[in-house]
This record gives C-alpha cells, sequence and structure tokens, in this order.
C-alpha cells in the first residue's frame, strides 16, 4: 500500500503570494488532516477533511483554506503570505470513521514552505 | 487554557538503558492520547495509543501509561538503542469523532553507543 504523498517537498514564496499545497492520503484513508510545524515545535493542527467537508478547525485565520477531492487527495491554499507562515506543512490521512480511538495518522513528509 | 508539556526538550541516555518520556497536560479531558516519533526532515509516524479508560499499552520495547487523575502520560523505551535516537511527540484527542488533535512540541532523544 502506498501511503501519504505531497508535494511540492520545498517551495519559496514572496510574502503576499498565494500558495496550493497538495496532498494525497493512504489507500483506504478517507479522512486527512493538515499540520503546520515551525522549526523546534510540535505540529499545529489547521483543519480536517471528510467527505469533502472541513470537519474541525484550529485556530489559524480564513486565509488558510482547503479542499477535498472525491478521491480522498486534498489541497491546503494559503492566501496573502506572511513571513511567519514559513514552516513544514504536514498532511495527515485516515481510516474511515468507526473506532477512532483505535489508529493512528499516517503522515506524509511535508512540504517545506520558506516566504520571503 | 489547554496546555501539553512534554518534560524536557532534550534527554540523553545510555544504550540499553529505559528511556522514560512524560507528557503532561491541563486544562483537558482526552477521550485518547498518542505517541509519534519524528526524524529531521520526516513526517511523524505512529507508535502507540491509549484510550481513557486503558492504564498502560505495550508494544514490543515500548510503554506507554496514562494517568487522568495526574493529568499525565509516561512513554518509556526498554533496552534502547542508537536507532531510537529521535524526537518523540505526545498528541491529545478530546473527541473520539473530533478532528481537532493537539501535539505537544517534543522531546529529542539521544541514544549513546
Amino acid at each position: 500500500e502506498t501511503g501519504v504523498t505531497q508535494s511540492p517537498t520545498h517551495l519559496i514564496k514572496t510574502r503576499g503570494q498565494q500558495v496550493t499545497l497538495r496532498c494525497s492520503s493512504q489507500s483506504g484513508h478517507n479522512t486527512v488532516s493538515w499540520y503546520q510545524q515551525a522549526l523546534g515545535q510540535g505540529p499545529q493542527f489547521i483543519f480536517q477533511y471528510y467527505r469533502e467537508e472541513e470537519n474541525g478547525r484550529g485556530n489559524f485565520p480564513p486565509r488558510f483554506s482547503g479542499l477535498q477531492f472525491p478521491n480522498y487527495s486534498s489541497e491546503l491554499n494559503v492566501n496573502a503570505l506572511e513571513l511567519d507562515d514559513s514552516a513544514l506543512y504536514l498532511c495527515a490521512s485516515s481510516p474511515p470513521s468507526g473506532d477512532r480511538g483505535s489508529w493512528g495518522y499516517t503522515f506524509g513528509s511535508g512540504t517545506r514552505l520558506t516566504v520571503v | 487554557s489547554q496546555k501539553i508539556e512534554q518534560n524536557s526538550e532534550a534527554l540523553n541516555i545510555q544504550e540499553g538503558k529505559t528511556a522514560t518520556l512524560t507528557c503532561n497536560y491541563t486544562n483537558y479531558s482526552p477521550a485518547y492520547l498518542q505517541w509519534y516519533r519524528q526524524d529531521p526532515g520526516r513526517g511523524p509516524v505512529f507508535l502507540l495509543l491509549i484510550r481513557e479508560n486503558e492504564k498502560e499499552k505495550r508494544k514490543e520495547r515500548l510503554k506507554v501509561t496514562f494517568d487522568t487523575t495526574l493529568k499525565q502520560s509516561l512513554f518509556h523505551i526498554t533496552a534502547s538503542q542508537p536507532a531510537d535516537s529521535a524526537t518523540y511527540l505526545c498528541a491529545l484527542f478530546v473527541n473520539t469523532n473530533a478532528g481537532k488533535s493537539t501535539f505537544g512540541d517534543g522531546t529529542t532523544l539521544t541514544v549513546k553507543p
């Protein structure tokens, strides 16, 4: 089975620009979560998508938005980039709902975004 | 406010010893807690999950305990090896059906030969 794939692996953008990051979930997983991880810190929950709808959101402004497609892949869009948006963006997929207390997330290797 | 603290940023131990990492939380009532391993430049890898009504879970050389009275989870690696060197993250999930999770900042473990 394939794992979680994220693209691109690295990206440099200018302040004020917009960026789209992509994630392909693991086979059989229908839920995708996005996290932002600053250097030396733990992942911060941005939002989760389940059945193409947002299912939970962390403390991130509306300029962070997302999509989930029928094949369960997902996009994270960030508008009006700020210097503080520089971080590793992680995508994690999880299996269909059921007993959520029995599995862990499968993470991709992330997209390293640098805003200059 | 809700807070998660992992005992220290770095832990250095000798090969063969038991590493013990701590995850403390305040103002949470977690439904379950997970532990992950993260290597530099990589995404976290799931290790173990423990539910609020469980006291202990084991997997090979790994053991996790969960004390909801103390609001603390302990993560043990027995017979540690240099290959165990990595950053270990704990994550809390408040509701079994909600998407939101909260991660600690991690503890970097170094196992010296």
